[in-house]
C-alpha cells in the first residue's frame, strides 16, 4: 500500500464548528488531492494540490479549504462545518509528471458527521 | 468536456460465473481510463488502468477491460467471480488536466453464492 494516512479517521461535530482533516503522505508525491464520496455520486473532487503552497479548486470546493506547507501533508479545513458536509472524505496522491497517467493512491478514508 | 457513466448501479451475479460492469465515457481527447475498486469501508485499490497501449488490459485479481474508442466505451470483465470480489467498483476518466479526473458514480457488485 502507498504510504498515506488520514486522521481522524472518525469525527462527529456540531453545525458551525470548525474541523481539520489531515493527510499525510511518505511517497514523496507532488500532487495530493481531496475527495467527498457520498451514496450515488461517487467521489468528487474538492481540492488538490500540485505542489507546496500551490492549490486549485475542484468541482466542490464551496465551504472548503485547503493548505500544503510541506510536501508530505495536505490539510482540509471546514470553516463552518454544515449538515451537508457529512461524508467520507479521501485523501489521494499521484505521481503526475509528463504523461496522462494519472493513476492515484488512496487513503483509508475519515467519516465525518456534523450534527 | 468529459463524462463517465456506470450503466448499471448495482449487479448480481453467482459465484464462478461471469462479471460484466459497464462503463462509457465521453472524452474531447485521448484519455486515460481506470478502474479502481472499493471493499466496505476501505479505501479505493487500482484494479487496472489504460493509457493508449494495448487496448486489452489486464489488471489485478483476473479482471480484465477493453477499451473500444469506436464504443466509447471500457468494460470491466472477469470470467469467474468469486465471494471476495464483493465489493464497488468505480470507472475514471482523465483527459490530462489536474482537475479533470471524473469518477463514475459506481457499481455496487454482488456476489451470490
Amino acid at each position: 500500500d502507498a504510504g498515506i494516512t488520514q486522521s481522524p479517521r472518525h469525527k462527529v461535530t456540531e453545525t458551525g464548528t470548525p474541523v481539520t482533516l489531515r493527510c499525510h503522505q511518505t511517497e514523496n508525491h507532488r500532487y495530493m488531492y481531496w475527495y467527498r464520496q457520498d451514496p450515488g455520486h461517487g467521489l468528487r473532487l474538492i481540492h488538490y494540490s500540485y505542489g507546496v503552497k500551490d492549490t486549485d479548486k475542484g468541482e466542490v470546493s464551496d465551504g472548503y479549504s485547503v493548505s500544503r506547507s510541506k510536501t508530505e501533508d495536505f490539510l482540509l479545513t471546514l470553516e463552518s462545518a454544515t449538515s451537508s458536509q457529512t461524508s467520507v472524505y479521501f485523501c489521494a496522491i499521484s505521481r503526475t509528471g509528463e504523461s496522462l497517467v494519472y493513476e492515484q493512491f488512496f487513503g483509508p478514508g475519515t467519516r465525518l458527521t456534523v450534527l | 468536456a468529459q463524462s463517465v457513466t456506470q450503466l448499471d448501479s448495482h449487479v448480481s451475479v453467482s459465484e464462478g460465473t461471469p462479471v460484466l460492469l459497464r462503463c462509457n465515457y465521453s472524452s474531447s481527447y485521448s484519455p486515460s481510463l481506470f478502474w479502481y475498486v472499493q471493499h466496505p469501508n476501505k479505501g479505493l485499490q487500482l484494479l487496472l488502468k489504460y493509457t493508449s497501449a494495448a487496448t486489452l488490459v489486464k489488471g489485478i485479481n483476473g479482471f480484465e477491460a477493453e477499451f473500444k474508442k469506436s464504443e466509447t466505451s471500457f468494460h470491466l470483465t472477469k470470467p469467474s467471480a468469486h465471494m471476495s470480489d464483493a465489493a464497488e467498483y468505480f470507472c475514471v476518466v482523465s483527459d490530462g488536466g489536474d482537475d479533470k479526473i471524473i469518477f463514475g458514480k459506481g457499481t455496487r457488485l454482488h456476489i451470490l453464492p
